[in-house]
């Protein structure tokens, strides 16, 4: 059974960078075809997909976000990381990493989320 | 303003069944049959409960049931039950970036 776990600060000051770590374990990160995600969720409010990433390296953002996101991979560790740069409150909300399905398209497994809050 | 659009809010009594419709275009929902439905309990993560339009997961139990017409699609709790009591988001494969997209959610009460 993959099971995903979040991991990083839970107060970021606004301006600084937002950094998540995401742990796969039940199963390689690299094994069958999979893009590795990031989703968030402010409070009372719907799901944003982030980006993803693939073992290769091969990234896509959501344009929304995408000047100022970055998501990388540690195959040997076995997890993948989320950089969110200039946040400000507006970035504040429960972020989710989760296992996108290649050739379907849809999220499989998730991690429990984790609350990120942006203040000073 | 999501992509994909959903009701706000469904209910329905015990035993009842309810739908809950994503309205998509064709560059979405009508255009590939990569729809999925999430369920959500509050301070959960979602959960996967439909595929593919209409194909459900191991372990999720056949009162949800999926399909599409067009650029909308449907997810369709039969026999409702009070743990059926949730949000419930769409989502589908989309022709250009972000490729993927996600409906506002739906807060389905069990009356």
């Amino acid at each position: 059974q993959v099971q995903l776990q979040e991991s990083g600060p839970g107060l970021v000051k606004p301006s600084q960078t937002l950094s998540l770590t995401c742990t796969v374990s039940g199963g390689s990160i690299s094994s069958g075809s999979y893009y590795w995600s990031w989703i968030r969720q402010p409070a009372g409010k719907g799901l944003e997909w982030i980006g993803r990433i693939y073992t290769s390296g091969s990234t896509n953002y959501n344009p929304s976000l995408k000047s100022r996101v970055t998501i990388s991979v540690d195959t040997s560790k076995n997890q993948f990381s989320l950089k969110l740069s200039s946040v400000t409150a507006a970035d504040t909300a429960v972020y989710y990493c989760a296992r996108l399905e290649d050739f379907q398209y849809y999220f499989d497994y998730w991690g429990q989320g984790t609350l990120v809050t942006v203040s000073s | 303003q999501s992509a994909l659009t959903q009701p706000a809010s469904v209910s329905g009594s015990p035993g009842q069944s309810i739908t809950i419709s994503c309205t998509g275009t064709s560059s979405d929902v009508g255009g590939y049959n990569y729809v999925s439905w999430y369920q959500q309990h509050p301070g959960k993560a979602p959960k996967l409960m439909i595929y593919e339009v209409s194909n459900r997961p191991s372990g999720v139990s056949n009162r949800f049931s999926g399909s599409k017409s067009g650029n909308t699609a449907s997810l369709t709790i039969s026999g409702l039950q009070a743990e059926d009591e949730a949000d419930y988001y769409c989502s589908s494969y989309t022709s250009s970036s972000p490729y993927v997209v996600f409906g506002g959610g739906t807060k389905l009460t069990v009356l």
